[in-house]
């Protein structure tokens, strides 16, 4: 398998333009997690959803982040409008939902917001 | 609620020398426990898990051994070497969060020549 792949792997935007980040899990993983990486606030949980509902969103910061899983194979993660503050490294990880729940993840977007 | 509390680093040691990053969880249930590893650039990728008390997780050298009665984790490796240089994750998944994982903050390690 190709494992999780993410696009794009570099994003410069300025602040007030919309982004959209995108992610296909592995084939026959139920569960889909979207991670915000930076230096100061560490690794966080933004959303997660199984079998494409979502389950847990609060860890998303704010209302101009919202995401979807409109089918098994595919999730967008959107910032309208973004902010500098927005900048990070912004993963995501699927699961098999079988015990023990190992993740794995992305090679990650990283966001640039000027 | 289920918590993951690491090892503050960074941690810089030398070549070939002793490593030991320690975790501790507080989960309600039988967690199954995991490290992870980040190398510069690259996504989180599973070193190594362990998922009932007693048990060696072991992967390229490192381990760790699952200790209920102490709530701990511990990541051990006997020889590090420069390609070991990256951020180690504790973690931990039960079934009552439904494969939702807990993370630690991450502990750097640096190995120098």
């Amino acid at each position: 398998d190709a494992g999780v792949i993410q696009s794009p792997r570099h994003e410069v935007t300025e602040m007030g333009q919309e982004v959209t980040l995108r992610c296909k899990p592995i084939s026959g993983h139920d569960y889909l997690f979207w991670y915000r990486q930076t230096m100061m606030r560490g690794l966080e949980l933004l959303i997660y959803f199984n079998n494409n509902v979502p389950i847990d969103d609060s860890g998303m910061p704010e209302d101009r982040f919202s995401a979807k899983m409109p089918n098994a194979s595919f999730s967008t993660l959107k910032i309208q409008p973004s902010e500098p503050r927005d900048s990070a490294v912004y993963f995501c990880a699927s699961s098999d939902g079988q015990g023990p729940y190992e993740q794995y993840f992305g090679p990650g977007t990283r966001l640039t917001v000027t | 609620g289920n918590s993951v509390t690491q090892m503050e680093g960074p941690v810089t040691l030398s070549e070939e020398a002793f490593l030991t990053i320690n975790c501790t969880y507080t989960a309600t249930g039988y967690p199954s426990l995991f490290w992870y590893v980040q190398y510069p650039g690259e996504g989180l990728q599973l070193l190594l898990k362990a998922t009932k008390a007693d048990d060696k997780g072991s992967n390229k050298g490192f381990e760790a051994t699952y200790r209920k009665e102490t709530t701990s984790f511990h990541l051990e490796k006997g020889s590090v070497q420069v390609s070991d240089s990256a951020v180690y994750f504790c973690a931990l998944s039960d079934n009552t969060n439904a494969g939702k994982s807990t993370f630690g903050d991450g502990t750097t390690l640096t190995v120098k020549p």
